[in-house]
C-alpha cells in the first residue's frame, strides 16, 4: 500500500526558532499534499492545500507566513513553523494524495511539536 | 471548518459488546470514510463508502450512510479492547478535495 513518511517524529525547539517538518510520499506520485494541525483531544483541522510546483492554499484563520509550506517535487512536501511560540504546540499531520486514484488520501504518522 | 459531527463524543463498552458511533456532516459528499486513531498516534484508515452506496462491511466493521439524512454511521461487532481507540468520520465534497474530519468518538473498551 501506499506509504506517506514524516519527519521528525517528534521535535522540542525553543520559542522564537523555526521548525521544519518534512512529508514524503514513498512508493507513488502526491500532485497534492494536505497539512492537518491536532490539538489534544481533538480533532484534525485541515491548514492547508498544496500543489506540487505552485503555492499552497491555506485554509481560512491559518497565516500563511507562519506555517510555510513548499511542494517542491512530487513526493515532498515540507512545512516550516517560523517563529514558534508555545500555543503552535501540537501534532502535525500530513497527507498525500496518489495522482492515479482520486479518491485515496494517505496520511503520515504526524509530527509532535513543542514549542518551550 | 469541521464538516461532520460525531456522536457520542465518548462511548464506554465492556468488551464483546457491539459499539455503535455516528457522523452527521452538512454539505453533499462525494464519499465518507472512517478512521481510527490511537492516543497519540497516526491515523488509520477503516473504511470508504461513496455516496452511491448505502452499506459496506469489514470484518467487524458495518458502516452505513444515509445522503438524505446526511448521516453514517461505524459498527463494531464483538468489541476487543485493543479497540479502544478514536474514531473519527472523514468526508470529501468531490473526488479532489480534502477530507474534512468530524469532531471524533473516543471509544473506551473495558475487558
Amino acid at each position: 500500500g501506499a506509504v506517506v513518511s514524516q519527519h521528525p517524529s517528534r521535535v522540542i525547539c525553543k520559542s522564537g526558532t523555526s521548525v521544519k517538518i518534512e512529508c514524503r510520499s514513498l512508493d507513488f506520485q502526491a500532485t497534492t499534499m494536505f497539512w492537518y494541525r491536532q490539538f489534544p483531544k481533538q480533532s484534525l483541522m485541515l491548514m492547508a492545500t498544496s500543489n506540487e510546483g505552485s503555492k499552497a492554499t491555506y485554509e481560512q484563520g491559518v497565516e500563511k507566513d507562519k506555517f510555510l509550506i513548499n511542494h517542491a517535487s512530487l513526493t515532498l512536501s515540507t512545512l516550516t513553523v517560523t517563529s514558534a511560540h508555545p500555543e503552535d504546540s501540537s501534532f502535525y499531520i500530513c497527507s498525500a494524495r496518489d495522482w492515479t486514484g482520486p479518491y485515496e488520501q494517505y496520511f503520515g504518522p504526524g509530527t509532535r511539536l513543542t514549542v518551550t | 471548518s469541521q464538516q461532520g459531527e460525531e456522536d457520542p463524543q465518548a462511548l464506554s463498552i465492556q468488551e464483546g459488546e457491539n459499539a455503535t458511533m455516528n457522523c452527521s456532516y452538512k454539505t453533499s459528499i462525494n464519499n465518507l470514510q472512517w478512521y481510527r486513531q490511537n492516543s497519540g498516534r497516526g491515523l488509520v484508515h477503516l473504511i470508504l463508502i461513496r455516496s452511491n452506496e448505502r452499506e459496506k462491511h469489514s470484518g467487524r466493521l458495518r458502516v452505513t450512510l444515509d445522503t438524505s439524512k446526511k448521516s453514517s454511521s461505524l459498527l463494531i461487532t464483538a468489541s476487543r479492547a485493543a479497540d479502544t481507540a478514536s474514531y473519527f468520520c472523514a468526508t470529501a465534497h468531490s473526488g479532489n478535495t480534502p477530507l474534512v474530519f468530524g469532531k471524533g468518538t473516543r471509544l473506551s473498551v473495558i475487558a
